[in-house]
């Protein structure tokens, strides 16, 4: 069975300091990645997709990038934090299916910038 | 842009009681999903609904799509402490094919 790791679970970072959350999906090859970022019991929004390895598409300009190095991780990073960029990281996998893609979600990173 | 607006965006209801969370827009989608997500996890994927007018049922959750594929809701009966949690709606754009979501409703549902 497919599983998605996400690491680390809670993170705590000054301002102006670099970034790395990383990602890995287990049990299938070549899936479509995602990182979302999520404010409090709001909705998701989609900051980064990759259909394959060195395939990036940023969905809104912001301070953060992401690389698939790999097949099945995908990585969050920022050279700089800002403030604004804290908030509930959320990285999936999906699957086309008879009935639509479907998304898979990882646990989550709590990222709060002091 | 195609927009998912959710209602109500918080809900709080007493053990037993029944609830319907909409899910609307102006623009027509290919299929919705409904999520669930529970403090400090991810969102599980509850139901995918594609053909206009279709119900499903998952237990004491019934999900139905609009016959013009533009809104969805969910209807929960007699509401336990259990469905507390965050619910999201989100929608495969017709024209684009990615995945929108709504912003959510969160239930409480007190003992």
């Amino acid at each position: 069975s497919q599983t998605i790791h996400q690491w680390p679970a809670t993170l705590v970072q000054p301002v102006g300091s670099p970034l790395s959350l990383e990602c890995t999906v287990e049990g299938t090859s070549n899936p479509n990645l995602y990182w979302y970022r999520q404010a409090a019991g709001r909705g998701l929004q989609l900051l980064f997709y990759s259909v394959g390895i060195g395939q990036i598409s940023s969905e809104v300009p912001q301070n953060l990038s992401a690389s698939r190095p790999q097949d099945r991780q995908f990585i969050l990073s920022s050279k700089k934090l800002l403030l604004s960029d804290s908030g509930f990281y959320l990285c999936a996998w999906s699957v086309r299916g008879a009935r639509g893609e479907k998304l898979f979600f990882g646990s989550g990173t709590q990222l709060s910038v002091l | 842009t195609q927009l998912l607006e959710q209602s109500p965006q918080f809900l709080s209801i007493q053990e037993g009681e029944n609830l319907t969370v909409y899910c609307n827009s102006s623009s027509v989608f290919s299929s919705l999903q409904w999520y669930r997500q529970e403090p400090g996890e991810g969102p599980v994927l509850l139901v995918t609904v594609v053909t206009g007018g279709e119900v499903k049922k998952l237990k004491r959750l019934t999900f139905q799509f609009g016959d013009a594929r533009k809104d969805s809701s969910l209807h929960i009966t007699a509401a336990q402490p259990g469905d507390t949690g965050l619910y999201l709606c989100a929608g495969v754009s017709s024209n684009t094919g990615k995945l929108i979501f709504g912003q959510g409703t969160t239930l409480q549902v007190k003992p």
